[in-house]
């Protein structure tokens, strides 16, 4: 069965950077995109952006644009989603899921959500 | 970008009831429009994408409908399962935003 496991939960201080991984099994790790969504306590789901499987690009919401960066590693199906100069409204659940389609058209599995908690 | 726009977004309901929720996209989406269900602690779950087909393992008593701009989501009979908060979500262009949510309570 295809499942998307996501390491643990993180603390860290404004301006420091976090790295959340998703290792996924159960399917054909590179016939499918992921995407990472983030959800602040108590609001509702935040799209930030995907990694293509198809032809390696990336696509990130221009919110975040140049302080994420999507990566995977086919060799362990894993996917990473790295995010640096962090400030205390990037406290939230970090999720990843897989994308269905060349477009990613929608998210059918979902890992179980890491907690990155910024504060001093 | 697209704005995606739930209404009601909190809706009081009983088991049993039919109960329907709106999404307004702020342009066209053609049929890029997904819906998600989310109970408290846990992940999203795919209810529903291109508009109407019902995701795997999904009752039949979930339902989509719409195009454009407009779409909904029924719930024919409520079942004790199914209050959550229900996200809409477009895949027309990127950012794929969410609607704010509509949290159906007892």
């Amino acid at each position: 069965q295809v499942q998307l496991v996501q390491s643990g939960a993180e603390v860290k201080k404004p301006g420091a950077s976090v790295k959340v991984s998703c290792k996924a099994s159960g399917y054909t790790f590179s016939n499918f995109g992921i995407t990472w969504v983030r959800q602040a306590p108590g609001q509702g789901l935040e799209w930030m952006g995907w990694f293509s499987a198809y032809n390696g690009n990336t696509d990130y919401a221009q919110k975040i644009q140049g302080r994420v960066t999507m990566t995977t590693d086919i060799s362990t199906s894993t996917a990473y989603m790295e995010l640096t100069s962090l400030r205390s409204d990037d406290t939230a659940v970090y999720y990843c899921a897989r994308c269905r389609g060349t477009r990613c058209n929608n998210f059918d599995y979902w890992g179980q959500g890491t907690l990155v908690t910024v504060s001093t | 970008d697209i704005q995606m726009t739930q209404s009601p977004s909190s809706l009081s309901a009983s088991v049993g009831d039919r109960v329907t929720i709106t999404c307004r996209a702020s342009q066209s989406i053609s049929s890029y429009l997904n819906w998600y269900q989310q109970k408290p602690g846990e992940a999203p779950n795919l209810l529903i994408y291109a508009v109407s087909t019902l995701q795997s393992g999904v009752p039949s008593r979930f339902s989509g409908s719409g195009s454009g701009t407009d779409f909904t989501l029924t719930i024919s009979s409520l079942q004790p399962e199914d209050f959550a908060t229900y996200y809409c979500q477009q895949s027309y262009s990127s950012p794929f935003s969410f609607g704010q949510g509509t949290k159906l309570e007892i």
